[in-house]
């Protein structure tokens, strides 16, 4: 299969930083996506890594590990507006075609 | 830009009828998605087509769900009979060639109930 693993529920407090964690199987690794979906919205695309290491898009980033399978996104300086789900989507088995995770929904409170 | 457009949005049918799903992509992608949306199994790949063609269709669930993608600017998902357990938001996405990271574009769903 192509299981990908990331929590369910995350909260945290307006202006700090969260980190979302997503596994994947490695084998036929073709790179990973992260999408935002607010409740009632469609998902957004956010970030997408296929070599290791970070990559900084303003208060978001998005880490690789190949070798580990491993992927987080990171959140600084939460605003209230970012509390939706997290999607973490990889590409693996050889497909081009990305497997969605359930998705991680961030809770961010005053 | 226009994006992904689906219709209806709403969608609201007793069990039994014909539900007829209405997605025109992004023009000039190449590859078409067809997801199911629920809170117990998340986002599901029903079928996805790639310069009209079905590639993948191991995603719908039963032979009451059919896809066609007659021309490159629309698809219809269709439910025949449909029944409550096929109640979900249900997103078409496109996106350009595939192996170089190009994202998916979601439409904005329909969501549909079936009582």
């Amino acid at each position: 299969g192509q299981n990908i693993d990331q929590p369910t529920e995350m909260t945290a407090t307006e202006g700090a930083i969260v980190q979302i964690n997503c596994t994947y199987q490695t084998s036929g690794f073709n790179g990973l996506f992260w999408y935002q979906q607010h409740a009632g919205e469609a998902p957004t695309f956010l970030s997408y890594n296929v070599l290791d290491g970070l990559e900084e898009k303003g208060r978001f980033s998005s880490f690789l590990s190949r070798s580990k399978g491993y992927s987080y996104l990171l959140l600084k300086e939460l605003q209230m507006k970012d509390s939706a789900s997290y999607l973490c989507a990889g590409r693996t088995g050889g497909s081009y075609i990305p497997t969605f995770g359930r998705g991680t929904s961030l809770i961010v409170h005053p | 830009d226009a994006g992904v457009i689906q219709s209806p949005r709403h969608e609201v049918t007793e069990m039994g009828q014909e539900v007829t799903l209405r997605c025109k992509p992004i023009s000039g992608h190449d590859y078409l998605f067809w997801y199911r949306q629920t809170m117990m199994r998340g986002l599901e790949l029903l079928i996805y087509f790639n310069n009209n063609v079905p590639i993948d269709d191991s995603g719908m669930p039963e032979d009451r769900f059919s896809a066609k993608m007659p021309n490159a600017s629309f698809s219809t998902l269709k439910i025949q009979p449909s029944e409550p357990r096929d109640s979900a938001v249900y997103f078409c996405a496109s996106s350009l060639e595939g192996d170089r990271g190009q994202p998916q574009h979601f439409g904005d769903g329909t969501r549909l109930s079936i009582l």
